[in-house]
């Protein structure tokens, strides 16, 4: 299975700054996948990252507010904009499995609350 | 699109029996695949099981399996011998495997209680 780590764990933070989240695979994968989960929800998808291409958001989420980058085949970070105590949320990124496409991970996923 | 209904929203189990965790998924789409997630209270989601829509065993991974029943559009997740360790949030999950993209809709999971 693929090991991805993700940076940080847990933030708090205040309205109205941004948080960048990092996302580290120990293999090469071609697509990367940004998901939220709210308070008591279930996970929704943000976007997803291919490498030297822009990212591809899901309706509801726009670049402005949750703009990526997806540098190399191993590492992507997502930032949250301009804070709002809506945003507190859990972020985790996933990738497929490196065998095959019936597998897919997830990171340990970055807790964010918003003040 | 696709929708995935989970319509238990909590579990009870005694250690040690087994239980059924329902899915049922809505496509349109011939070809999919269908995930089973455990979120512990730490947050992380752990891969459990998959089945591919063409797959004609149901899956099974240790104490997991998949009762995989395509014309009822159902794949109910079977946790057999249950353990404490077991008490999570548990989401079914489905993927268009013909898209480009392997993007993953999610129910909207099953709080799993194992007691002693």
């Amino acid at each position: 299975s693929a090991v991805i780590s993700q940076k940080p764990s847990r933030d708090i933070c205040q309205r109205g700054t941004s948080l960048t989240i990092q996302c580290q695979v120990d293999s090469q994968v071609t697509m990367m996948f940004w998901y939220r989960q709210q308070p008591g929800q279930s996970l929704t998808l943000i976007a997803t990252a291919n490498q030297g291409s822009e990212a591809t958001y899901e309706s509801g989420f726009v670049i402005d507010k949750f703009p990526i980058s997806r540098p190399n085949l191993t590492f992507s970070t997502l930032t949250v904009s301009n804070l709002s105590p809506e945003d507190s949320s859990i972020y985790l990124c996933s990738v497929e499995g490196r065998d095959s496409y019936n597998e897919q991970f997830f990171g340990p996923g970055t807790r964010l609350t918003v003040l | 699109a696709q929708k995935i209904t989970q319509t238990q929203p909590g579990m009870f189990v005694q250690e040690k029996e087994a239980v059924t965790l329902d899915c049922t998924y809505d496509t349109s789409d011939q070809s999919y695949g269908l995930f089973w997630y455990k979120q512990p209270s730490s947050g992380e989601m752990i891969f459990l099981i998959y089945q591919g829509s063409y797959d004609e065993q149901n899956a099974t991974e240790g104490r997991y399996s998949l009762n995989f029943q395509k014309a009822r559009k159902s794949a109910n997740l079977v946790i057999s011998a249950s353990q404490l360790g077991d008490s999570a949030m548990y989401f079914c999950a489905m993927r268009d495997v013909n898209t480009g993209f392997q993007k993953l809709v999610f129910g909207t999971g099953t709080r799993l209680l194992v007691s002693p």
